[in-house]
């Protein structure tokens, strides 16, 4: 059963402290993407990975950080000097199909809250 | 990467045909146009992508002019189910560049 998943779901942390996102996919993509959404807006990258050991920030980068030593796994960090992280978190990928340009496969997405 | 422009919200009953149009007058010459929809916390979901002229799926269909300046939406005999929000985007997936604006919420009522 192919797909993206994302946890946790709910996730709460303190000011001042770092918290990862994970996110693992196993469609065989090459492309994955982190976005972030506030309420009532649309979806703003932050970062993105066409391939392994690389990535590149999206328009809201910083306060965040990634890796991508894994084909299947693109985890996002979001950092003590991210200001306003309380938002939901949503991973994506995207195959290299011909009519596959826009195609990006969510996950379930992570709600993180800033206590 | 060009811009698109769609209602903020729209109103429906259920079993009628809605029609979402968005704008996008700055489409370059090799980008798709393509619609997602969204659930209350869900991740997006693809719904159709297109070139020109029209597309269909098992889903919607997706009415271009010639000019691509603008797209259709067409979702046939909607039901509570399609309440959600429809995002209209337009480009290539440069390098991950999806530009989802505010799109559209679709209310769809008994």
């Amino acid at each position: 059963d192919g797909g993206i998943t994302q946890s946790p779901k709910y996730l709460f942390r303190k000011e001042g402290q770092n918290v990862t996102l994970s996110c693992e996919q196993n469609l065989n993509h090459d492309a994955m993407y982190w976005y972030r959404q506030d309420p009532g807006q649309g979806l703003r990258l932050i970062y993105y990975s066409q391939i392994v050991n690389d990535f590149q920030k999206g328009d809201i980068a910083e306060g965040y950080s990634v890796s991508r030593e894994k084909k299947e796994s693109f985890p996002l960090t979001v950092t003590s000097a991210q200001k306003n992280p309380t938002a939901f978190y949503l991973c994506a990928s995207r195959g290299r199909g011909e009519f596959s340009y826009n195609e990006q496969f969510f996950g379930p997405g992570t709600r993180l809250t800033v206590l | 990467l060009a811009k698109t422009t769609q209602p903020i919200s729209m109103d429906s009953y259920e079993g009628q045909e809605v029609n979402i149009t968005c704008s996008h007058n700055n489409i370059a010459t090799n980008d798709y146009i393509t619609w997602y929809q969204q659930f209350p916390s869900q991740g997006p979901r693809f719904i159709i992508q297109g070139y020109k002229t029209k597309v269909t799926n098992e889903v919607a269909s997706l009415f271009i002019p010639a000019d691509r300046k603008s797209s259709t939406l067409s979702l046939p005999r909607v039901s509570l189910s399609d309440t959600a929000v429809y995002y209209c985007l337009v480009g290539r997936d440069q390098g991950g560049k999806l530009i989802f604006g505010q799109g559209t919420e679709l209310s769809v009522k008994p």
